[in-house]
């Protein structure tokens, strides 16, 4: 592995299903992030998490939770899936989470409720 | 509230220079960075600005005023692997970053 990964890369689920996107890191950065990106919107923040055990609300929470139970997996999950959640899923990590840190993203996950 | 202004989509011919601009205003200012990308892929790291100025990096440069609440990115020599979205974030008090749109750049030959 090399950066991050990202998986399953697209999914279609049906509405009321759960669903987990997975994102591993081997770069062994503390922080890492979930954001959606939709047409038209900047990408926005959904979790975060500063370092392993502990996780933060973004921007837009409702309707995911996260886990971080070590460094380098930081699993996000739709409970139970609404068509508003269809969106391109994008992990990203950094060093730290402050100062010059700069964000790396996984390749994505296109995720389609219906 | 906050926010982070950018063109929806430029367009510029092979070889010639292309400015794109970025406003913002945010709770806070940490730093802005500049991201790149291509469609269907993930956004990749271009440049940080913290102070006033000019940060050259090859054929790209970017500009920061913080007292305007302004930056751009300036591309030189374009080339037809340009075309991609520049996405534009702010790093605010919290140390989350908020994100521009981006923009849309279509370079022809």
């Amino acid at each position: 592995i090399a950066g991050i990964t990202q998986a399953p890369t697209s999914q279609i689920l049906a509405a009321g299903r759960r669903m987990t996107l997975r994102c591993t890191q081997d770069m062994r950065h503390n922080a890492m992030y979930w954001y959606r990106q939709d047409l038209g919107l900047g990408l926005r923040l959904i979790h975060y998490s500063n370092t392993a055990g502990t996780t933060g609300k973004g921007e837009v929470p409702d309707g995911y939770s996260v886990s971080r139970a070590n460094t380098d997996d930081f699993p996000l999950t739709l409970a139970s899936a609404v068509p508003s959640q269809t969106s391109v899923y994008f992990c990203a990590s950094s060093a730290s989470g402050g100062g010059t840190d700069t964000q790396y993203f996984g390749p994505g996950t296109r995720l389609t409720v219906l | 509230g906050q926010n982070i202004d950018q063109p929806t989509e430029m367009t510029a011919t092979e070889g010639a220079i292309v400015q794109i601009n970025c406003t913002y205003q945010t709770s806070g200012f940490n730093g802005l960075f500049w991201y790149q990308q291509h469609a269907g892929e993930a956004p990749t790291f271009l440049s940080y600005n913290v102070l006033d100025g000019l940060e050259e990096k090859g054929r790209f440069s970017s500009f920061l005023s913080r007292s305007k609440g302004y930056s751009y990115l300036l591309l030189k020599e374009l080339q037809m692997k340009d075309s991609a979205s520049y996405l534009c974030a702010v790093r605010d008090s919290n140390y989350q970053l908020i994100w521009g749109a981006g923009t849309k750049l279509i370079i022809k030959p």
